[in-house]
């Protein structure tokens, strides 16, 4: 069955340190992640998708096909990217089949 | 562009009734997907639409059902509530062709 998890539900660090947002998915074909963030009081939004492989405010992510994870990266940490991460897939490639992980709180210290 | 919304955005239901839940995709979008998000099971794909036809089902019992309108427009019905029915219902509209979802607000159902 495809699953994403998401091993940490809340990772704290200091602004300017580089933080680390992990995810690892189980899937039988082809994978296509996304990471998709929440901000406070406002709607879920995509932050990347792995097929671009763009830096989207500093993140980016790598898709490791051996290792099945999608871990998302920041080499500097800045306080407005508190927020809540969600590490996604989607099914089979038709629609939007999507299957989220459980989420990672992340929040950056002054 | 007006974003996607939700209607409406709180609601409390009695255990055993039913409840419908609206949601308009953003104009040009013909995709909408629905999810129930629970702090215990998170975020949970319910169903999508497309083109007035019902392209993915998650694994949610048959009380859970959607349609959706000629104008891509959606509802989402829930019979006999439940109390673990109590969630948030997202909505996420797409265009077609693309796998970025844009979210409303959500609609907060409380059963008791």
């Amino acid at each position: 069955a495809q699953r994403v998890t998401q091993p940490e539900k809340l990772l704290s660090v200091f602004k300017g340190a580089p933080v680390e947002l992990k995810c690892n998915y189980s899937y039988s074909g082809s994978p296509e992640l996304f990471w998709y963030v929440q901000y406070s009081r406002q709607r879920l939004q995509l932050l990347l998708r792995h097929i671009s492989r763009e830096s989207i405010k500093g993140f980016t992510a790598d898709l490791n096909k051996g290792e099945t994870s999608f871990h998302l990266k920041k080499p500097f940490a800045q306080e407005e990217d508190s927020a809540m991460y969600y590490c996604a897939l989607i099914r089979d490639n038709y629609g939007q089949n999507f299957v989220f992980g459980p989420g990672t709180r992340l929040s950056v210290l002054p | 562009k007006a974003g996607v919304t939700q209607t409406p955005r709180y609601l409390i239901k009695t255990r055993g009734q039913q409840v419908t839940l609206s949601c308009s995709p953003i104009s040009g979008h013909r995709s909408v997907s629905w999810y129930q998000q629970t702090p215990g099971q998170g975020l949970q794909f319910l169903f999508e639409y497309f083109s007035e036809t019902q392209r993915n089902k998650g694994n949610f019992p048959g009380r859970f059902s959607g349609r959706q309108f000629s104008n891509s427009r959606s509802e989402m019905n829930v019979s006999t509530l439940e109390l673990g029915d109590s969630a948030l219902y997202l909505c996420a509209s797409s265009l077609q062709g693309s796998y970025e979802q844009y979210f409303g607000p959500g609609t907060r159902l409380t059963v008791t």
